[in-house]
């Protein structure tokens, strides 16, 4: 059983820039769910991609948008970086639907990004 | 948006000890609550989903209980093991609410 994964493991980038974060969810898993942890924090809820497309957003602006491909992959996409950016992102994946309503979810590694 | 507090923020514990930690959420539009162990430098483990009023559930020496109506669960830890240090996370989920992370229980086992 192959789990999620997520690249890169550690990426910098300048504020205004734009950054892509990817994900491969666990095998079997159709849901995925991008969440933000900042210094002291729990992770936040950024948004969830079900069938390839979004069926929930947390409070998160615009400029932080996601895609789901076929095979349950997923990226999570930020515009016009800012420095309150620098946090750790965490891809969660999670089987939905057919009653799976509780699944718990399947964390990766995460991502951290800085920006200076 | 759901408000969700653990306590204590962290602990410290001698190898042997037990202990436990509380999650305290709102009890209205209850559907569920998930508890996560991240241990340091690896991703967040799912432990426990629960979903029912008196709901308890037990993995080796971890269990938890749930009080809906209340609104908290508690997640006990029997004889802490050095390998038990990690940082505890409470998720509920209300309504058609995706899951809402507290700040997490630091736990500390010395050897």
């Amino acid at each position: 059983e192959t789990g999620v994964t997520q690249s890169p493991t550690h990426l910098i980038k300048t504020r205004g820039q734009q950054v892509t974060l990817r994900c491969s969810s666990q095998s079997g898993h159709n849901t995925v769910s991008w969440y933000q942890q900042a210094l002291g924090q729990g992770p936040q809820f950024i948004f969830q991609y079900y069938r390839e497309e979004e069926n929930g957003r947390g409070n998160f602006p615009p400029r932080f948008s996601g895609l789901q491909f076929p095979n349950y992959s997923s990226e999570l996409n930020v515009n016009a970086l800012e420095l309150d950016d620098s946090a750790l992102y965490l891809c969660a994946s999670s089987v939905s639907g057919g009653g799976s309503y509780n699944s718990p979810l399947h964390f990766g590694n995460g991502t951290r990004l800085t920006v200076t | 948006i759901l408000n969700v507090e653990q306590s204590p923020q962290s602990l410290h514990v001698q190898e042997g000890d037990s202990t436990n930690f509380t999650c305290s959420f709102p009890s209205s539009n209850f559907y569920a609550l998930h508890w996560y162990r991240w241990e340091t430098a690896k991703s967040p483990e799912a432990l426990f989903v629960m979903t029912l009023n008196g709901d308890e559930k037990k993995k080796g020496r971890i269990s938890a209980t749930l009080n809906t109506k209340e609104g908290y669960s508690y997640l006990y830890i029997k004889g802490s093991q050095p390998e038990d240090s990690a940082t505890y996370l409470c998720a509920p989920k209300s309504g058609f609410q995706k899951l809402v992370f507290g700040t997490g229980t630091r736990l500390l086992v010395s050897p």
